[in-house]
């Protein structure tokens, strides 16, 4: 079965430091997700990218955020100047477009630990 | 995308069928209900959808009230490897380019005990 998969699966980082976080998404998807969730709390949107730019973005993801599809397989989640703020899981997922109007396979996660 | 509610936490007991309750009365025509869980930290997993008739999978059974005003999910054996967070979710049909993303709520606890 086609899966999401998310490297690496732990992260630690300085503050202050950039990390990518990367993912690869089912094969034949188009639209491309971020999702985070902070130790105990909701899973929340971060960005959604189709046809190689953000579709749409939520109020978390800042300048500090971006994403690419550097080449036809990679789906990358960068921070440029990680926080403490910022440790959390890091969800990717991807979908494709459907009448039924498209699941969201989500990846296993990166841990972000920011120290 | 309309507002779901859910119950915070549910017991179940091994073998038995396991009945979540989803509250979603302001959707609305085009919008489906999703189910997704999600078992300790790990990525939210797929479950089932529909728009307003039953449906039923090989994880699942999803019953839609006639006024799509509330759903449930049906577990028909649960076991203790269903322990985990429901989340019921309203999400419009994805248009051209139109990326739509899942809002998640807190969802259910579900425990199975042994």
């Amino acid at each position: 079965e086609p899966e999401v998969t998310q490297t690496p699966s732990h992260q630690v980082t300085q503050m202050g430091q950039e990390v990518i976080l990367r993912c690869v998404p089912i094969s034949n998807h188009l639209y491309f997700y971020w999702y985070r969730q902070i130790l105990g709390q909701k899973v929340e949107f971060l960005v959604s990218f189709y046809n190689n730019e953000i579709s749409e973005k939520s109020e978390i993801f800042d300048d500090q955020f971006s994403v690419e599809r550097p080449d036809g397989s990679n789906f990358t989640l960068k921070i440029r100047s990680t926080k403490l703020e910022d440790s959390a899981m890091y969800f990717c997922a991807s979908t494709s477009q459907t009448p039924l109007g498209g699941i969201q396979y989500f990846g296993a996660g990166t841990r972000l630990s920011v120290l | 995308d309309a507002k779901t509610t859910q119950p915070p936490s549910m017991d179940c007991a091994e073998g038995r069928a396991a009945n979540l309750p989803c509250n979603h009365s302001t959707i609305s025509g085009n919008e489906y209900v999703y189910w997704y869980r999600q078992i300790h930290s790990q990525g939210p997993q797929y479950i089932i959808h529909g728009l307003k008739n039953n449906e039923t999978n090989e994880m699942a059974s999803l019953i839609i009230t006639e006024d799509r005003k509330s759903s449930t999910l049906i577990l028909p054996h649960a076991t203790l490897r269903d322990t985990a967070v429901y989340y019921c979710i309203v999400r419009g049909t994805i248009s051209s380019g139109s990326a739509r993303q899942l809002t998640f709520g807190s969802g259910t606890q579900l425990t199975v005990l042994p």
